[in-house]
C-alpha cells in the first residue's frame, strides 16, 4: 500500500466518450504526476503538478486534460480518444517536486488500464 | 533526449539463484538514480535512491551499486525467491528534471 489510490482500475471507452481518471494521495505530498505506459514502452511522463499548479506538459495531446483541484487529488479527463491511447495510466506523488526534487521518491498508484475501442 | 537502458529485458532464474541486472544512463550531469520494483497489477514500489558515485544500498536480499562516471547501476538479488518475481525499473534524473525511466527488467523466479 503506497498511499496513492486510483479509480477506476479498468476502463473501456469508445472514441466518442468522455471519461475521467481519478487519483488520490494520502501522504501529504505537494507534487503529483500522470504517467503513461504503452505496450512494450517505458513509463512516459505526461503532466506534473506542484502545489496545484501545472509545471510540466510533456507535449500531450489536448484530448487529455488534467485537473488538480487540491494537493491530494488529480484527475485526467479523457475526450475523443484514439485506439492508440489504450495504455496503463499511472499516477504518482512526491513530497515537493520543485527545484531539486528529482532526488525525491515518487509514490505510485496501481494504475488504470484503459482500452479505447 | 535522455536514454536509459536496462539489460537484460527479461530473465528466468531458479529459486535460490542469485542474479543481477544493469541500468545504463548518461554519465554527464548525473543527479539521481532510482530503482523500483513493480509486481503485476500492483503499484511500483520504491527500492533505492542513489546519488553518489560508489553508493551501495541494501534492503534485505536486494542491493544496488552506482557508478556515475561510467553511467551504470547494478541491482543484485541474493538467493532469489518466487516473491521476487517482478519488473525492476530504474529511473534517471538530472538536477531539477523529472524522471526518465528505463524499459525495465522482468524477472521470473521459478520454484
Amino acid at each position: 500500500e503506497t498511499g496513492v489510490t486510483q479509480t477506476p482500475r479498468h476502463l473501456v471507452m469508445g472514441m466518442t466518450n468522455k471519461k475521467s481518471l481519478k487519483c488520490e494521495q494520502h501522504l501529504g505530498h505537494n507534487a503529483m504526476y500522470w504517467y503513461k505506459q504503452s505496450a512494450k514502452k517505458p513509463l512516459e511522463l505526461m503532466f506534473v503538478y506542484n502545489f496545484k499548479e501545472q509545471t510540466e506538459n510533456n507535449s500531450v495531446p489536448s484530448r487529455f486534460s488534467p485537473e488538480c483541484p487540491n494537493s491530494s487529488h488529480l484527475f485526467l479527463h479523457l475526450h475523443t480518444l484514439q485506439p492508440e491511447d489504450s495504455a496503463l495510466y499511472l499516477c504518482a506523488s512526491s513530497q515537493d517536486g520543485l527545484g531539486g526534487g528529482s532526488q525525491e521518491t515518487q509514490y505510485f498508484g496501481p494504475g488504470t488500464r484503459l482500452l479505447v475501442l | 533526449i535522455l536514454n536509459v537502458e536496462q539489460s537484460p529485458q527479461s530473465l528466468h532464474v531458479q529459486e535460490g539463484d542469485s542474479t543481477n541486472f544493469t541500468c545504463s544512463f548518461p554519465s554527464s550531469n548525473f543527479y539521481a538514480l532510482h530503482w523500483y520494483r513493480w509486481e503485476t497489477a500492483k503499484s511500483p514500489e520504491a527500492l533505492f535512491v542513489m546519488t553518489l558515485n560508489g553508493d551501495e544500498k541494501k534492503k534485505g536480499r536486494i542491493s544496488a551499486t552506482l557508478n556515475t562516471k561510467e553511467g551504470y547501476s547494478y541491482l543484485y538479488i541474493k538467493g532469489s525467491q518466487p516473491e521476487d518475481s517482478a519488473t525492476y525499473l530504474c529511473a534517471f534524473t538530472l538536477y531539477g528534471q523529472n524522471f526518465v525511466f528505463g524499459p525495465g527488467t522482468r524477472l521470473s523466479v521459478l520454484p
